[in-house]
């Protein structure tokens, strides 16, 4: 079954942390993985795309990395800022065409 | 550039009832699609389309009715409402950059049924 796992469920930091999100998956075959922020209220919003011969991206202080062999993923965070507060979500998407499979997401709480 | 806009942005129902969810994107992007949003699991696709007059259903479409009449516009009828329906609805517009589809989401209607 295509699955994707995310961990921890939420997590709390203080702001000017740094912090690690984990993202495992069953999905295949495989054809690229997304990290998503969405802010309380408001829909996802893009933050990396990473296709199979990706093994890291960065926008801005984020960061992701890839293991398709070991199928998991991680988003770190660098110097967090309150703005960071949200959830994230990874998706994987099967080749083919437009088939989603999104993680439950992990809920960020970044304190002053 | 208003991206993809969703109305309205709250609604509740009573049991029975219909009403239409609204979805707008100026992008003129071909591919659109509806998800829902429920605690504890991730967004699942209801139905999609893949170009004006053209749609197809997704992972969970009982209870809802799409057309597509133009490129602009994907609005998600609900037939009966059920408490079950309770949810947030997100549509999503796409295009193909390079190699993958990007995706630009509205910023949801939360719909409670009671």
């Amino acid at each position: 079954k295509n699955q994707v796992e995310q961990s921890p469920q939420s997590l709390i930091i203080l702001e000017g942390k740094n912090c690690t999100l984990q993202c495992n998956y069953t999905v295949s075959p495989f054809s690229n993985l997304r990290w998503y922020k969405q802010d309380t209220g408001r829909g996802p919003v893009s933050l990396t795309i990473m296709t199979f011969s990706e093994n890291t991206k960065s926008n801005g202080r984020y960061t992701a990395t890839l293991d398709a062999d070991t199928k998991q993923s991680s988003l770190h965070i660098t110097a967090s800022q309150l703005s960071d507060s949200a959830s994230y979500i990874c998706v994987v998407t099967n080749t083919g065409f437009q088939k989603l499979v999104f993680g439950t997401g992990t809920r960020l709480l970044v304190s002053p | 550039n208003a991206g993809v806009t969703q109305t309205p942005k709250f609604q509740v129902l009573k049991t029975g009832q219909s009403m239409t969810l609204q979805c707008a994107q100026d992008m003129n992007h071909e591919y659109m699609s509806w998800y829902r949003q429920d605690p504890g699991m991730g967004l699942r696709l209801i139905h999609y389309s893949v170009g004006a007059g053209i749609t197809d259903q997704g992972e969970v479409p009982n209870g809802y009715n799409v057309s597509r009449s133009t490129t602009e516009d994907f609005p998600l009828r609900l037939l009966s409402a059920a408490p079950s329906q309770t949810s947030v609805y997100f549509c999503a517009s796409s295009y193909l950059d390079r190699e993958y589809y990007g995706y630009t989401f509205g910023s949801g209607t939360r719909l409670t049924v009671v």
